[in-house]
């Protein structure tokens, strides 16, 4: 069956750091890959999306891979600020028979520390 | 400012009562979508539509139903049915993707919904 891996314990950081979160997925070929930020009580908010034949995407201090051959997308987070503080959501997006319907991991929370 | 409205923010269900959540987006979205998140677990897709009058089970449709009457309106109602609907259930639209194209997921900010 499908599945897509986040890591599940909590990720803690210094400020100024790179934060790096995980998103395995096996048993299935996503076209496309979305990340989302959810704060506690709050709807997801989108971030970035990459395509299968693109390696690498970028806004501001954050930056996306996707590596179709390891089933595997990275999310980094540069120069981490306590403001960064969340839990980060991959999201597949396989383009199958339209709705862009999207199969979501469980989501790994972020914390930043003065 | 565009968004999408859930209400009520907090609900309390009785046993055997069906209660109606609301989702209103006035983004001009095609497509809408109700999730439900537990503890632990990712977004699970009840029910998502991407045309007014028409609509199309996710993964966890049953004790669950929906209408598009309206572009702008997409309501949840939780029926008896559901055993356990005690969740987080957020609401999402977005444009309808182009050939071979992938969208993001606009969210309201969710209704909680307990069980008394």
């Amino acid at each position: 069956s499908q599945k897509i891996e986040q890591n599940s314990e909590a990720l803690n950081i210094q400020e100024g750091k790179t934060a790096t979160l995980t998103c395995n997925y096996t048993n299935y070929s996503p076209a496309y890959l979305q990340w989302y930020r959810q704060d506690p009580g709050r709807g997801p908010v989108f971030l970035l999306l990459i395509r299968e034949n693109e390696k690498e995407k970028r806004k501001e201090r954050l930056k996306v891979t996707f590596d179709t051959t390891l089933k595997q997308s990275l999310f980094h987070i540069t120069a981490s600020q306590p403001a960064d503080s969340a839990t980060y959501l991959c999201a597949l997006d396989g383009i199958t028979g339209g709705g862009n319907k999207l199969t979501f991991g469980t989501g790994t929370q972020l914390k930043v520390e003065l | 400012d565009g968004g999408i409205t859930q209400s009520p923010k907090y609900l309390f269900r009785k046993e055997g009562q069906n209660v109606t959540l609301s989702c209103e987006q006035n983004l001009n979205h095609d497509a809408m979508y109700w999730y439900r998140q537990d503890p632990g677990q990712g977004l699970r897709l009840i029910y998502y539509s991407q045309i007014v009058n028409d609509f199309q089970k996710g993964d966890i449709a049953e004790g669950y139903s929906v209408s598009r009457e309206k572009k702008e309106s997409f309501p949840l109602t939780v029926t008896s049915a559901q055993k356990n609907p005690t969740a987080f259930y957020l609401c999402a639209s977005t444009l309808q993707p182009g050939q071979g194209a992938s969208q993001p997921q606009h969210f309201g900010d969710g209704t909680r919904l307990s069980i008394l």
